[in-house]
């Protein structure tokens, strides 16, 4: 069935770096996007989304891109920082299903001094 | 702003007990979901409530699970009798109206059930 999933389960990189974290979905009819960072212990929170109008969308420290040719999505992590180290899921929502959210299976971000 | 609440934070049962979780979501917020996260997994939605409505409820095993928001606020999500693959976390979130692509959904902490 339609899925959406990510490229790497782990991703390591060191503080200061910039860090990119890809997840590919499969639904062409998903017209909303969006990342979710959790820490262990805590609920998913929303860092930023973006609509299958647009290709890019910025926020504080982290730009998503949206590739509808190949169904691509990545966020970039500018200066990463330890506070960064969490789990990264990419979620899909698309009309048919109301306003339900499929979510990908995430990546493990970790920052190291 | 207090954000989502549950309770309890923890829970083990033994396989065939029952066990219920109860959410507070942000106030004011319309539309209350119940998600299933089993370890190593993303969210996987089991409920969607707008206000006491039910707006999606196709992946609730509804022959043990079922949940309620009797006054459109508080919400309980129970299981019974359960079973060991329901171990997993339970998330609730909220959001102001539920609308795609303008409402964020706000995560609570979840409940963490264990099944022996």
């Amino acid at each position: 069935g339609e899925s959406v999933g990510l490229h790497l389960p782990t991703l390591s990189v060191q503080e200061g770096d910039n860090s990119i974290i890809n997840c590919a979905y499969s639904n062409s009819a998903s017209d909303y996007f969006i990342w979710y960072k959790q820490e262990s212990g805590k609920g998913p929170q929303f860092i930023i989304d973006i609509r299958s109008n647009m290709d890019k969308r910025q926020g504080q420290r982290v730009t998503v891109l949206l590739n509808k040719t190949v169904k691509h999505l990545s966020l970039q992590i500018a200066a990463t920082q330890p506070g960064d180290s969490a789990v990264y899921f990419c979620a899909e929502a698309y009309s048919n299903s109301g306003y339900a959210l499929n979510f990908g299976k995430g990546t493990s971000l970790l920052v190291t001094p | 702003e207090a954000g989502v609440a549950q309770s309890p934070r923890y829970k083990i049962i033994e396989k065939r007990q029952s066990v219920a979780f109860w959410c507070n979501p942000i106030s004011g917020h319309a539309t209350l979901y119940w998600y299933q996260q089993i370890l190593g997994q993303g969210p996987k939605l089991l409920i969607q409530f707008q206000n006491n409505g039910v707006v999606d409820d196709s992946q609730l095993p509804k022959d043990r699970f079922s949940a309620e928001r009797l006054k459109g606020v508080d919400s309980t999500l129970k299981i019974q009798p359960a079973k060991l693959e329901d171990s997993a976390v339970y998330l609730c979130a909220s959001s102001l109206l539920g609308n795609l692509g303008t409402d964020t959904q706000y995560f609570g902490p979840g409940t963490r059930l264990t099944v022996l």
